[in-house]
């Protein structure tokens, strides 16, 4: 596709619901990243995948936060018992490759997750 | 791991002046720069990148300058216009190792018109 794109882009949910982000990257960009940005602050790195292994999943809160990538394409990432610190815009980003100092990372727009 | 200091972290310029923003990293495996302007509500643009191997890079208003020595690098925008203000982040690239990008906490520049 011409960018990255995120669905939903705003997402209000109730305390302990479940919710699942969606993140489609730019076409051939083997490398994509999960991160949070809470108001006014800046980029948490939550994970990183290369194709569709995580190499690194260091940045992930918590064992509510998961994350699973298709081949290299559609990556999702699912937060379960939400809490409302979980309120935040989450960001996906590709490139088109981690390896040699990496590549310069694409942002979608994110979605802005509210919990109630 | 890789930490990144980005200073300061508000700048107020009047239009027409220039405006500096600096980072610091402390591995010296990083090895590529990027510098990302983020407006109100909106995602995060690459805007200039540089790599370790260059010790300077301009484009048009915007130039980024690395003292790899030193472990720094600095965003220099010239002539600011109001359409400049926004949130600018600066981030440091391990090569060889993980590619997570660390990022700085951001420097929100006003330009008054």
């Amino acid at each position: 596709g011409a960018g990255v794109s995120q669905s939903p882009s705003n997402k209000v949910t109730e305390k302990g619901k479940d919710v699942e982000l969606r993140c489609d990257p730019i076409s051939g960009h083997t490398a994509l990243y999960w991160y949070r940005q809470r108001l006014g602050q800046g980029l948490e790195f939550l994970i990183y995948f290369q194709g569709n292994s995580a190499p690194d999943k260091s940045g992930l809160p918590s064992d509510r936060f998961s994350a699973e990538r298709t081949g290299e394409s559609v990556s999702t990432l699912t937060i379960q018992r939400t809490q409302q610190e979980d309120s935040a815009v989450y960001l996906c980003a590709s490139s088109l490759a981690a390896r040699g100092g990496g590549g310069s990372q694409h942002f979608g727009d994110g979605t802005r997750l509210s919990i109630l | 791991g890789e930490n990144v200091e980005q200073h300061p972290s508000t700048l107020s310029v009047q239009e027409g002046d220039s405006a500096v923003i600096k980072c610091t990293y402390s591995d010296s495996a990083s090895n590529y720069f990027p510098w990302y302007k983020q407006e109100l509500g909106k995602r995060p643009q690459l805007i200039i990148d540089i790599r370790s191997n260059v010790g300077e890079k301009k484009d048009q208003r915007i130039a980024v300058t690395l003292n790899k020595t030193a472990k720094h690098f600095s965003l220099h925008i010239t002539e600011t216009q109001p359409e400049d203000s926004a949130v600018y982040f600066c981030a440091a690239i391990r090569g060889g190792g993980s590619y997570i990008p660390t990022f700085g906490r951001g420097t929100s520049l006003i330009v008054h018109p």
